[in-house]
C-alpha cells in the first residue's frame, strides 16, 4: 500500500499564529483530501485537492502531485482550529482504497 | 439533508456477540465506505461499495461483513466480536465516476467497546 507521512505529529500554537502542515506520500496518489477531526471526533472534509492550490477562508492547501506531497496552511489560527488534521489519497486504480496518514494534532491556546 | 448518519453512537459488546452498525446517506452518493480508527492512528478501510449490490474488501476486512441492497444504506456486520475490534467506526460516502471521485463525507462515528 501507500505510506503517508504527516508532519509535524503535534503542534501547539497561540491564537493568531500561522502554521504549515505537510503530507508526504510514498507513491503517486489521486484524489488527495484534507480532513479536520474536531475534539468531538467528527471528521470534516476541508479540501479535495489532487493538484494545484485551493483556498477557503483562513485555510489553503497546495498539492504538488509530481513530488508526492501536499501542504495545508492555517493562517491567524483560532481555538476552534484545534483537533487532528488528516491527509488521505488513493491510487486511482483501486477505487475506494483511501490511505490516511496518522494526523497532526493541533492545539491552539487563547 | 441529514448527510451521513450512523447508529448506534456507542455500544459495549461481550466477546463472541454479534452486532450490526447502521449507516445511511441521503446525498444519492454511489460510493460508500467503512473505516475504523484506532487510538492515535489514522483511518483504515474495512469495506467499500461502488453501488448497490457491489462491495469489496479494504485493508482490514477480517471479522466483518457488509451488504449494499440500496443506494442509501450500507450496514457493517460484526460476527463473533473480539477485543481487537474495539475501535471507532466511521461510515463515509462520495460521488464517483470513471473519471474520478469527489471528497468523502463522514458520519459521526460509532464507538465500540468489546469486553
Amino acid at each position: 500500500g501507500i505510506q503517508v507521512e504527516q508532519s509535524p505529529p503535534d503542534l501547539i500554537l497561540q491564537e493568531g499564529a500561522n502554521s504549515t502542515l505537510r503530507c508526504n506520500f510514498s507513491d503517486s496518489v489521486n484524489n488527495l483530501q484534507w480532513f479536520h477531526q474536531n475534539p468531538w471526533g467528527q471528521l470534516i472534509n476541508l479540501f479535495y485537492i489532487p493538484s494545484g492550490t485551493k483556498q477557503n477562508g483562513r485555510l489553503s492547501a497546495t498539492t504538488v502531485a509530481t513530488e508526492r506531497y501536499s501542504l495545508l496552511y492555517i493562517s491567524s489560527s483560532q481555538t476552534t482550529d484545534s483537533g487532528v488534521y488528516f491527509c488521505a489519497g488513493d491510487r486511482g486504480s483501486t477505487l475506494g482504497r483511501l490511505y490516511f496518514g496518522r494526523g497532526t494534532q493541533l492545539t491552539v491556546w487563547p | 439533508n441529514a448527510g451521513v448518519t450512523q447508529t448506534p453512537k456507542f455500544r459495549i459488546l461481550k466477546i463472541g456477540q454479534s452486532m450490526t452498525l447502521q449507516c445511511a446517506q441521503d446525498m444519492n452518493h454511489n460510493y460508500m465506505y467503512w473505516y475504523r480508527q484506532d487510538p492515535g492512528m489514522g483511518l483504515k478501510l474495512i469495506y467499500y461499495s461502488v453501488g448497490a449490490g457491489i462491495t469489496d474488501k479494504g485493508e482490514v476486512p477480517n471479522g466483518y461483513n457488509v451488504s449494499r441492497s440500496t443506494t442509501e444504506d450500507f450496514p457493517l456486520r460484526l460476527e463473533l466480536a473480539a477485543p481487537s475490534q474495539t475501535s471507532v467506526y466511521f461510515c463515509a460516502s462520495s460521488y464517483g465516476t470513471r473519471l474520478g471521485r469527489e471528497t468523502q463525507y463522514f458520519g459521526p462515528g460509532t464507538r465500540l467497546l468489546v469486553l
